[in-house]
């Protein structure tokens, strides 16, 4: 079952501004990844925060993570067109990564 | 080193008809996996295999067949193709750790007409 729900469903925004999307999920875990997917294409790693873990940082990619609350976000800085793309959270346990639907972002000149 | 690659890219096929989708990893990697993408659907996971000779069913596995002979490759099997098939495959593999990073190929568009 898809575990991890992306919010919001897309998101547009203007180059050099910041993106943040945000990914719930229903059960305990035991890391969290995103991926990005451009049109057509498969699916990119970008970042893996682990269940005790907090913050994690990569480039202009900021994740957070609240076992608490069952969350995460992700947040780019300094958005370029080339951000442009679908964007997934996808939660870990056993052999498995259940995915969301993810969050389709349009980044504009 | 080409990574996760899959055979064939695009592929159409009538009601009943039955095709096997390849894909292929170059990274030594243990475990291998196949997703189909819909529409405002993400991924979900039709099958998964922790090793050569070994398979397992995973959240939508119905009407597909898959076999890991080789550790390298990782086929997948529709029998009698459904136009509820249609859509599009990824295979994705990773080291072995299971819940560490997969590494995608670059999808397998199918239409069931």
């Amino acid at each position: 079952s898809q575990q991890g729900e992306e919010d919001p469903q897309a998101l547009s925004i203007q180059e050099g501004e910041n993106a943040t999307m945000n990914c719930s999920y229903k059960t305990s875990i035991n890391n969290l990844q995103w991926y990005r997917q451009n049109s057509g294409r498969g699916l990119v790693h970008l970042i893996l925060i682990r269940s005790n873990e907090r913050e994690k940082h990569s480039g202009r990619l900021r994740v957070t993570l609240d076992t608490s609350k069952k969350s995460s976000s992700l947040l780019i800085t300094a958005s370029r067109a080339a951000d442009t793309a679908s964007y997934f959270c996808a939660t870990a346990h056993g052999y498995a990564l259940n995915f969301g639907k993810g969050t389709s972002l349009l980044v504009t000149p | 080193n080409a990574g996760v690659t899959q055979t064939p890219k695009f592929r159409v096929l009538k009601t009943g008809q039955s095709m096997t989708l390849l894909c292929a990893q170059d990274m030594n990697h243990e475990y291998m996996y196949w997703y189909r993408q819909d529409p405002g659907m993400g991924l979900r996971l039709i099958h998964y295999s922790v090793g050569e000779g070994t398979t397992a069913k995973g959240e939508v596995p119905d009407g597909y067949n898959v076999s890991r002979l080789k550790k390298q490759n990782f086929l997948l099997g529709l029998e009698s193709a459904a136009p509820s098939q249609t859509s599009v495959y990824f295979c994705a593999s990773n080291p072995g750790l299971s819940t560490d990073t997969q590494y995608f190929g670059p999808g397998t568009r199918l239409t069931v007409l």
